[in-house]
């Protein structure tokens, strides 16, 4: 099955810096994968997604990047704010199948310092 | 537009109670439907998941079991839960499979603590 590991565990940056949190897969048949934001007491909230027929996507100050051959995607947060403050899952998924459910990575606690 | 309603959103359980974990979907049709587990500082483990009515799949061996009485209703259960049981329980849904994978949409969850 799927193995997805995501580094780091814990990301602090100082307000206005960028962030990066990264992520690789083992299934070469994976072809979605999708980032989530977790606030305290709640579910994860779906922030961007991309597809494997494409390297990057923008939303933003919110990217994703992704190379197929190296099986790795990252999430890029610029010019952080407080509110980003949360934990960061990725997720890959693969669509050949009715399963359609979600591998997801171990989180990034990601603390944006005012 | 859809939502997912989950309940209760805290629960404090004794060892060897039976539990129940109601989810339900408004807005959309045939979902496909998830329970996942998150433990404390942990990723999300899928549990079970269903592709339609009365339709389960189980991932992970373990105490718990999930019924889809209905189309937009998912329901997790236990006859004896154990003290490994706690942990933050998360319901999601995604539209039916069609080709392309669509993202999953969660609920808020239920911190389930057994004691």
């Amino acid at each position: 099955g799927e193995n997805v590991e995501q580094h780091p565990s814990t990301l602090s940056v100082q307000e206005g810096d960028s962030a990066v949190i990264k992520c690789t897969y083992s299934d070469s048949a994976s072809n979605y994968f999708p980032w989530y934001k977790q606030e305290l007491g709640k579910g994860p909230q779906l922030i961007i997604d991309i597809r494997s027929n494409v390297g990057e996507k923008k939303d933003q100050r919110i990217a994703v990047t992704l190379n197929k051959t190296a099986k790795h995607f990252s999430l890029h947060i610029t010019e952080t704010q407080p509110e980003d403050s949360a934990v960061y899952f990725c997720a890959a998924s693969r669509s050949d199948t009715g399963r359609r459910a979600l591998t997801f990575g171990s989180g990034t606690r990601l603390q944006v310092q005012p | 537009s859809q939502t997912i309603h989950q309940w209760p959103a805290t629960l404090v359980q004794p060892v060897g109670s039976p539990l129940s974990l109601e989810c339900t979907v408004e807005g959309t049709s045939n979902p496909n439907l998830y329970w996942y587990r998150q433990a404390a500082g942990r990723g999300l483990q899928l549990l079970f998941y269903s592709v339609g009515i009365g339709q389960i799949s189980s991932e992970v061996p373990q105490n718990l079991s999930a019924s889809r009485p209905q189309d937009r209703q998912f329901i997790l259960s236990s006859k004896k839960l154990l003290l490994s049981d706690s942990g933050f329980y998360l319901c999601a849904w995604s539209v039916p499979p069609t080709g392309r994978s669509s993202p999953l949409h969660f609920g808020n969850g239920t911190r389930l603590t057994v004691t």
